[in-house]
């Protein structure tokens, strides 16, 4: 596609589920980033993709959270054991290499009840 | 102290005034800035991107950057009621994952 694309656009589950999240970035983007934007906060950082490079974990909130992503393609961030405080869009960007401006996809927008 | 300070107050301005947003930062390691748009329930859109110093300019659109005072501001020339969204200004370091440190946002009502 012509631009970042994130699934499911909105998700209502329970406290205590598990979730995951996907994204598809733009074709031949290297970077991937993961943010999430709560109500009233700015956007911030969770995890980021280069390539077939380790990924920096460094802004997970918790263990409870993990992402994947296959060589350059889709990613998922999976959210284990759901708490009230995850409700927040997520969002996922991507650029041509790590040091180039970064594009967002829509977001997930995540409730949990 | 946050690594970057903008003033979340919204902001209303009349059809065809220039609006002006700015923010602060607290980290020297930034090279990049960039001002993003976003409308409601959609991701952010990149709207100008700056290295290191300087202004950059297109259309309606002026993005300034000032290293020394660690200060940076984007202006609207001509503002539209399409223009009515919040703006968001993010910045990064020239290395290691280059993750975007984000303002809180501006919202910006052009009032026709």
């Amino acid at each position: 596609g012509a631009g970042v694309s994130q699934s499911p656009s909105n998700k209502v589950t329970e406290k205590g589920k598990d979730v995951e999240l996907r994204c598809d970035p733009i074709s031949g983007h290297t970077a991937l980033y993961w943010y999430r934007q709560r109500l009233g906060q700015g956007l911030e950082f969770l995890i980021y993709f280069q390539g077939n490079s380790a990924p920096d974990k460094s802004g997970l909130p918790s263990d409870r959270f993990s992402a994947e992503r296959t060589g350059e393609s889709v990613s998922t961030l999976t959210i284990q054991r759901t708490q009230q405080e995850d409700s927040a869009v997520y969002l996922c960007a991507s650029s041509r290499q790590s040091n180039q401006p970064q594009h967002f996809g829509d977001g997930t927008r995540l409730s949990i009840l | 102290q946050k690594e970057v300070e903008q003033d979340p107050g919204p902001l209303s301005v009349p059809e065809g005034a220039i609006v002006s947003l700015n923010c602060t930062y607290s980290n020297s390691a930034f090279q990049y800035f960039m001002w993003y748009r976003q409308y409601s329930r959609k991701g952010p859109e990149l709207l100008m991107y700056t290295y290191s110093s300087g202004n950059k300019e297109d259309g309606r659109f002026t993005a300034q950057v000032d290293k020394s005072s660690k200060y940076i501001s984007l202006f609207i020339r001509d503002s539209q009621p399409s223009d009515s969204a919040t703006y968001l200004c993010a910045m990064s370091a020239a290395s290691g994952n280059n993750r975007l440190a984000f303002g809180k946002g501006n919202q910006v009502v052009v009032i026709p």
